[in-house]
């Protein structure tokens, strides 16, 4: 069964720390993983997108990695801010369109 | 602001009842994709439209249709509402017509809250 599990499924820390989220998936034949953030009651906006040849992608203060191997990826934010505060929903896709996994998510708390 | 705009924000109806969803993609963008966000299942994708024509679908009940416009922007179709179909309905746009790519990003707009009593 296609799966993508997150973990974990809510995280408090505080600002200026630096936290990893993780994502370990079962979709195959595997196309493309994103990391997605979405603030509450707003649509999700897109961190990072690798393929299975990419083992690494970064955003700014966002760092995805991608281990096609063992099907795992993470996510890791550094030096925290207030405006982290959101979920992260990572998503993977197969071969087609209706391989199109959506993760639970891991909502992130960032406190002062 | 994604570029992506959807109408209307929010909708209150009955079950029973038809609604229909509007998304306008972004400018120069051929792609609309639709996803369905409850809080019980997640995120959840519906269907893909490219220049018109379907592309791909997903977990889509036979109750909901959608198409794509000559001007590219779409509408989704919900009948014979039942209460298990109050959600978020997200259209998201792209440039290119393939999930395939890894590079083909989406765009998300602010969402249609969709409440049936």
């Amino acid at each position: 069964k296609n799966q993508v599990e997150q973990s974990p499924q809510s995280l408090i820390i505080l600002e200026g720390k630096n936290c990893t989220l993780q994502c370990n998936y079962t979709v195959s034949p595997f196309s493309n993983l994103r990391w997605y953030k979405q603030d509450t009651g707003r649509g999700p906006v897109s961190l990072t997108i690798m393929t299975f040849s990419e083992n690494t992608k970064s955003n700014g203060r966002y760092t995805a990695t991608l281990d096609a191997d063992t099907k795992q990826s993470s996510l890791h934010i550094t030096a925290s801010q207030l405006s982290d505060s959101a979920s992260y929903i990572c998503v993977v896709s197969g071969s087609s369109a209706s391989k199109i996994i959506f993760g639970s998510g891991t909502r992130l708390s960032i406190r002062p | 602001d994604s570029g992506v705009t959807q109408t209307p924000k929010h909708l209150i109806t009955a079950t029973g009842q038809r609604v229909t969803l509007r998304c306008s993609p972004r400018s120069g963008d051929l792609s609309v994709y639709w996803y369905q966000q409850s809080l019980d299942q997640g995120l959840q994708f519906l269907i893909h439209y490219y220049n018109g024509e379907e592309r791909a679908k997903g977990n889509i009940l036979e109750r909901f249709s959608a198409q794509q416009f000559p001007d590219l922007h779409s509408e989704l179709n919900l009948s014979s509402l039942e209460l298990g179909d109050s959600a978020l309905y997200f259209c998201a746009s792209s440039v290119g017509g393939s999930f395939r790519g890894g590079y083909n990003e989406q765009f998300f707009g602010p969402g249609t809250r969709l409440t049936v009593l």
